[in-house]
């Protein structure tokens, strides 16, 4: 059985601190590794899909990097804003099917 | 512009009882397609995905099944429903390849 994991499981911080978060995936039969964040009341949203060892992407003041050989990918944010507050999915794909991790749920307080 | 409809949004029904959600992709054609159940104070699990019609994958045994009748749609079904249905069912279409999903309003399901 697959399993990614994501930590921490939630987070707090202030806005305008910068934060980062964790997802661990195994790292045999790895096809991609995605991102998606999901706001309250909305479904969730791409935000990135990685494919490549050393692979970093960037979207405003969220990125992203992915280490396929340890099996892990960390999503950064610069300068958070009270409208990053939302659970943040990475899910590890395997050619067809989809494993995602619990999420971490943050919350950026103004 | 591609776009995905899921309905209902929310459903209450007994134990026991059927289940039918249903899922339609609009603006592309052969996409892969996804069930998710999100269980209180879980992530996604995946239930069911296919590559084509009248071809279903699925992930989890249970008393739930999938069925593709149309290229772009996907239903989601159970004859009897039990307790532990209770969740919020997202289903999700993409590209072929390394692309990302596309995710549905969801259907927030209570068994009574």
């Amino acid at each position: 059985i697959l399993n990614v994991e994501q930590s921490p499981q939630s987070l707090h911080v202030q806005e305008g601190d910068s934060t980062n978060f964790t997802c661990s995936f195994p790292s045999s039969n790895f096809y991609a590794l995605h991102w998606y964040r999901w706001e309250t009341a909305k479904s969730p949203e791409a935000l990135f899909v990685m494919t490549l060892n050393g692979d970093e992407k960037k979207k405003g003041r969220i990125s992203a990097t992915l280490n396929t050989k340890e099996g892990y990918s960390y999503l950064y944010i610069k300068g958070s804003q009270p409208e990053d507050s939302a659970t943040y999915l990475c899910a590890s794909y395997y050619g067809q099917n989809f494993v995602f991790g619990p999420g971490t749920r943050l919350s950026v307080l103004p | 512009s591609q776009t995905i409809h899921q309905w209902p949004a929310t459903l209450v029904q007994p134990v026991g009882s059927p289940l039918s959600l249903e899922c339609t992709v609009e603006g592309t054609s052969n996409p892969n397609l996804y069930w998710y159940r999100q269980a209180a104070g879980r992530g996604l699990q995946l239930l069911f995905y296919s590559v084509g019609i009248g071809q279903i994958s699925s992930e989890v045994p249970q008393n739930l099944s999938a069925s593709r009748p149309q290229d772009r749609q996907f239903i989601l079904s159970s004859k009897k429903l039990l307790l532990s249905d209770s969740g919020f069912y997202l289903c999700a279409w993409k590209r072929d390849g390394n692309q990302p999903q596309h995710f549905g309003d969801g259907t927030r399901l209570s068994i009574l």
